[in-house]
């Protein structure tokens, strides 16, 4: 079975520019999450979809960040303009559903580096 | 308020045991995970506890007090390899009665020779 697979593996920007990464959850996967981990820390929820429909989307900084989940399989996230504060690993995940003991199964993630 | 408690780093001795703790303060539980980091790579899943005891996969064990809100995950045999960090997530409802997972910070395990 196919992991989940996300690109690129890493980007370096320069702050004020627009960024993108796309994920592929596993196949048949409903439920997709983005997080977003900075050294040293846990992963911290960015964005959920439960299919095509946004879950929670509350620690999701609205003015320069967005997703999508077109069809509820690939998603994409956008940073537009990027912060210094931004650099960190993007980490794509996906789950069967989205009760309360689903395993997340975790994409390679994207190292950005926002200069 | 949410809180997950881990220590930042431990050290231990190839072929040794290590305990690594996690405590845990939220607003309700549904059930606690395990997963393990290398360093520059995903999370994968260790383990999952909902009920209180001992879960014994392997190497690995990992055990539950929900009264005491704590859990610990036991590696036996240390291999080079389990040199990692080990991160702690609780399940707990969101203000949108959904589920969230609620992360620690993550132990770093230093295995020496």
């Amino acid at each position: 079975e196919a992991g989940v697979a996300q690109s690129p593996r890493y980007k370096i920007i320069e702050k004020r520019q627009s960024v993108a990464f796309w994920c592929n959850p596993i196949s048949g996967h409903a439920t997709l999450y983005w997080y977003q981990q900075i050294l040293g820390q846990g992963p911290k929820l960015l964005i959920q979809f439960q299919n095509n429909g946004v879950v929670d989307d509350s620690q999701l900084p609205k003015d320069r960040f967005s997703a999508e989940r077109l069809k509820g399989v690939d998603s994409t996230l956008k940073i537009q303009p990027a912060k210094l504060e931004d650099s960190a690993v993007y980490l794509c995940a996906s789950s069967l559903g989205s009760g309360t003991g689903e395993t997340q199964y975790f994409g390679p993630g994207t190292r950005l580096l926002v200069l | 308020g949410q809180n997950i408690d881990q220590p930042t780093e431990m050290t231990a001795t190839e072929g040794a045991i290590v305990q690594i703790n996690c405590t845990y303060q939220t607003s309700g539980f549904n059930g606690l995970f395990w997963y393990q980091q290398h360093a520059g790579e995903a999370p994968t899943f260790l383990s999952y506890n909902v009920l209180d005891g001992l879960e014994e996969k392997g190497r690995f064990s990992s055990f539950l007090s929900r009264s005491k809100g704590y859990s610990y995950l036991l590696l036996k045999e240390l291999q080079m390899k389990d040199s990692a960090s080990y991160l702690c997530a609780v399940s707990a409802p969101s203000m949108d009665s959904n589920y969230q997972l609620i992360w620690g910070a993550g132990t770093k395990l230093i295995i020496k020779p």
